[in-house]
């Protein structure tokens, strides 16, 4: 592995059921984001980690929740899919919060 | 909240010079982001300016001026590999990265 990788790459979901978004990074990287793009909006910070153990709200996290149980990973879970959570999401990461980020190749969900 | 604007299309010809300005106003700034996405694909690290003035990388360059709240990227001698969207994202205070809506550059022939 190098770099972030993401799993799956698309899924399509019936609405209500619940849909965990994997995140793993190699780098050691101690922060950690997942944002949502959706045409005409830009990328959206939904939940993010400065370091494993602790995570912490962005713009948009209702819906959402993220745990992060050690350095490498950062799943992101949607307890019960909505037609409004239809978007490509991205994990990035960063060696720290004032770092640069660099992002996996995203998750295109569609819910139904 | 956020406040980060940018056009949302630009065409220029291959070998061409095309600018793309960036506005924004944000609670607090720690520096400011220029991202690559090519269709279909992760963004990807251009540039980052914290202090006014131009950083130049190879074709690429960024203007900062935190006075006017505004940005630009400069692409020079473009390729035709330049067609993608380019994204201007703000840090702000709380050291979270704010994102524009991209600006869709096509590179013609």
């Amino acid at each position: 592995i190098a770099g972030i990788t993401q799993a799956p790459t698309s899924q399509i979901l019936a609405a209500g059921r619940r849909m965990t978004l994997r995140c793993t990074q190699d780098m050691r990287h101690n922060a950690m984001y997942w944002y949502r793009q959706d045409l005409g909006l830009g990328l959206r910070l939904i939940h993010y980690s400065n370091t494993a153990g602790t995570t912490g709200k962005g713009e948009v996290p209702d819906g959402y929740s993220v745990s992060r149980a050690n350095t490498d990973d950062f799943p992101l879970t949607l307890a019960s899919a909505v037609p409004s959570q239809t978007s490509v999401y991205f994990c990035a990461s960063s060696e720290g919060e004032l770092d640069t980020q660099y992002f996996g190749p995203g998750t295109r969900l569609t819910v139904l | 909240g956020q406040n980060i604007d940018q056009p949302t299309e630009m065409t220029a010809t291959e070998g061409a010079i095309v600018q793309i300005n960036c506005t924004y106003q944000t609670s607090g700034f720690n520096g400011l982001f220029w991202y690559q996405q090519h269709a279909g694909e992760a963004p990807t690290f251009l540039s980052y300016n914290v202090l006014d003035g131009l950083e130049e990388k190879g074709r690429f360059s960024s203007f900062l001026s935190r006075s006017k709240g505004y940005s630009y990227l400069l692409l020079k001698e473009l390729q035709m590999k330049d067609s993608a969207s380019y994204l201007c994202a703000v840090r702000d205070q709380d050291y979270k990265l704010s994102f524009g809506a991209g600006t869709t550059v096509t590179v013609r022939a």
